[in-house]
């Protein structure tokens, strides 16, 4: 069965500090894994990630994949008290046109 | 202009009540989901739609049941809510075999006492 598994759970950090979140990975016949941010409502996009994108960057978050070792991380630096939130990190399975997500991770930023 | 919008946004209902959660979409997308997110924040997928047609139907209780009157809408009504389905229902969309971004609806959150 696909699955996704997130950690750490939950993290608490002052503001400037860098974090990094993990996202490890099963599926069958991978094609990409997506990283999304939920603030009080509903989940938004952040990164996609593919074999032929396995980085990416926009601002002080960016995100690595590691194909063979069946993760990825999601890295903040200089956090601020906006990016409290829960990252949510997802895969489509094999077959069927829908995301598998993990638990999350709850990040607080304390000022 | 909203992309995905859901109504109601909250809903309070008593054990054994029936309850119906509307979902536009008006981005041009083919494929409309519903998925739970619980108390935990573990969001999981129910139904997927293709062109009105379903195509992703998990182990949902059948006192859940979508209909997509076009592509654009999908509806979800509940019947003989139970405390258990209290959590926030999120609609979704996206463009069919795209493996990729879903554009989020903001939720609404049930609440059965």
């Amino acid at each position: 069965e696909d699955k996704v598994v997130q950690s750490p759970l939950s993290l608490v950090v002052h503001e400037g500090d860098t974090v990094t979140l993990n996202c490890s990975y099963e599926v069958t016949n991978f094609r990409s894994l997506l990283w999304y941010k939920q603030e009080k409502k509903a989940p938004t996009f952040l990164f996609m990630l593919t074999s032929s994108g396995i980085e990416k960057k926009s601002g002080r978050l960016s995100s690595i994949l590691d194909k063979k070792e069946l993760f990825s991380i999601l890295n903040i630096t200089a956090t601020q008290t906006g990016d409290s939130a829960i990252y949510l990190c997802a895969v489509p399975p094999r077959y069927g046109n829908k995301l598998v997500f993990g638990a999350g991770t709850i990040l607080r930023v304390k000022s | 202009d909203t992309a995905v919008s859901q109504t109601p946004k909250y809903l309070v209902t008593q054990m054994g009540n029936d309850k119906s959660i509307k979902c536009e979409q008006n981005l041009g997308h083919d494929t409309m989901y519903w998925y739970k997110q619980d108390s935990k924040k573990f969001l999981k997928i129910m139904f997927s739609y293709n062109n009105k047609e379903l195509i992703i139907n998990e182990t949902v209780p059948n006192r859940f049941s979508p209909k997509s009157p076009d592509k654009a809408h999908l509806n979800l009504h509940i019947n003989s809510l139970e405390l258990g389905d209290s959590a926030v229902y999120f609609c979704a969309s996206s463009h069919y075999g795209a493996y990729g971004e879903l554009f989020f609806g903001e939720g609404s959150r049930l609440t059965v006492l």
